[in-house]
């Protein structure tokens, strides 16, 4: 059974940093490439970051772009999102997603985590 | 960047109803969309992808169509389940993009 659980949400104040991580269970973590996607409170789905399988290439939104960086250690199934110079405008419920062909960086998302919330205010 | 737009934003249907969900893309996207159903406190499902590809394990009431800018999502019969907030997404091109959203309600 597939399983992605999320951690490191908290609470920081605008400038702060949080490094997330999600441990990913259940299939062949380095075949896939790995997403983090967000959704502000009440508010809709947005796409943060991906990372394809062997960690060489990564994308980001231009919101957190040159902010946040993603990895990865494929030793121990994990996801990483380290979030610097954070604004309020960054509070959201963070969700990694897998995509559902393995070796494709760009696709549908056939599992999700729970999400993880992270607050930014003063 | 391909920017991703749901009609409507809200719908009001009764258990039994045929609904009905379009999203548009700014630009072609071919058959490359997917469909999610999101229930309150919880992460998003894949119910639809590549336009009309159901997802193992979804039920046969859903359905999806189009090509090109147009998407259709229908639940042909509402069930008590299905009340949900339902989102598109494409994945033509970077960044991948989710539309705005559509919440259905009950009547």
């Amino acid at each position: 059974e597939v399983q992605l659980v999320e951690s490191g949400g908290g609470v920081v104040q605008p400038g702060g940093s949080l490094r997330l991580s999600c441990a990913a269970s259940g299939f062949t973590f380095d075949d896939y490439a790995m997403h983090w996607v967000r959704q502000a409170p009440g508010k809709g789905l947005e796409w943060v970051s991906l990372i394809s399988g062997d960690g060489g290439s990564t994308y980001y939104a231009d919101s957190v772009k040159g902010r946040f960086t993603i990895s990865r250690d494929n030793s121990k199934n994990s996801l990483y999102l380290q979030m610097n110079s954070l604004r309020t405008e960054d509070t959201a419920l963070y969700y990694c997603a897998k995509v559902g062909i393995s070796g494709w960086v760009l696709y549908y998302f056939d599992y999700w985590g729970q999400g993880t919330l992270v607050t930014v205010s003063s | 960047d391909i920017q991703m737009t749901q009609s409507p934003s809200s719908v009001s249907a009764s258990v039994g109803d045929r609904v009905t969900i379009t999203c548009r893309a700014s630009q072609g996207i071919s058959s490359w969309l997917a469909w999610y159903q999101q229930k309150p406190g919880k992460a998003p499902k894949l119910l639809i992808y590549a336009a009309s590809s159901l997802q193992s394990g979804v039920p046969s009431r859903f359905s999806g169509s189009g090509s090109g800018t147009d998407f259709t999502l229908t639940i042909s019969s509402l069930q008590p389940e299905d009340f949900a907030t339902y989102y598109c997404q494409q994945a033509n091109s970077f960044p991948p993009a989710f539309g705005g959203g559509t919440k259905v309600e009950i009547k």
